[in-house]
């Protein structure tokens, strides 16, 4: 079947401006992890939504940033204001388990330039 | 200390060698452990889980060492198409989990 999917791919934003990335996870999967991912480093935590409930945002590094799914499948990231900092490929993880502590599918990605 | 340690590497072996990662982590309590291989501009891809008492798929080996917190990927026979970045992944709380830096693997002919 289809894997989780990141809409869009690439994203050149003025600094300043706001952004949205739509993540669509695996259809049926519980589990939505949204992570950051610097160029050279690992995938960071930003949140975790079981279904429809945020159950977790302890990752989000300011009130900039802002996550929601609202139905318990489509997610959305919202970054506000962005800055130059917040230049990162965004990957989307589904996975069938609830929490953490299961395999989890990633989707491509968003790549953010902030110029 | 970070949560999850990786040797950033590079590591590069010829084809056939026999190679392998290791990756530390912090918290005790840890119960999750997965390899993901993650290819140049791509997403991660789950490689494998690391079970207690170790576990092989083909040419690829994953073991644990609770005692001394930290897991490690063997690779046999290393293909040209091993050459990526190997992620370990190490769940830190009942939501999320935490990845080391990644190792990057280059095999050459």
């Amino acid at each position: 079947g289809a894997g989780v999917s990141q809409s869009p791919r690439y994203k050149v934003a003025k600094r300043g401006q706001d952004v949205a990335l739509r993540c669509d996870p695996i259809s049926g999967h519980v589990s939505l992890f949204w992570y950051q991912q610097a160029l050279g480093q690992g995938p960071e935590f930003l949140t975790y939504f079981q279904n429809e409930a945020q159950l977790d945002k302890s990752g989000l590094p300011s009130d900039r940033f802002f996550a929601e799914r609202p139905e318990g499948s489509v997610s959305t990231l919202k970054i506000q204001r962005t800055q130059q900092e917040d230049s990162a490929v965004y990957l989307c993880a589904s996975s069938s388990r609830l929490g953490g502590a299961y395999e989890q599918y990633f989707g491509p990605g968003t790549r953010l330039t902030v110029t | 200390r970070k949560e999850v340690e990786q040797d950033p590497g590079p590591f590069n072996v010829p084809e056939g060698a026999t190679v392998a990662f290791n990756c530390t982590y912090s918290n005790s309590a840890s119960q999750s452990f997965f390899w993901y291989r993650q290819d140049c501009r791509k997403e991660p891809k789950l490689l494998m889980s690391v079970y207690s008492s170790g576990n092989e798929d083909g040419r690829f080996t994953a073991q644990l060492n609770r005692a001394s917190q930290y897991i490690s990927l063997l690779i046999r026979d290393s293909k040209l198409s091993d050459s990526a970045t190997y992620l370990c992944a190490v769940n830190l709380g009942i939501n999320d989990m935490r990845f080391g830096a990644g190792t990057r693997l280059t095999v050459k002919p």
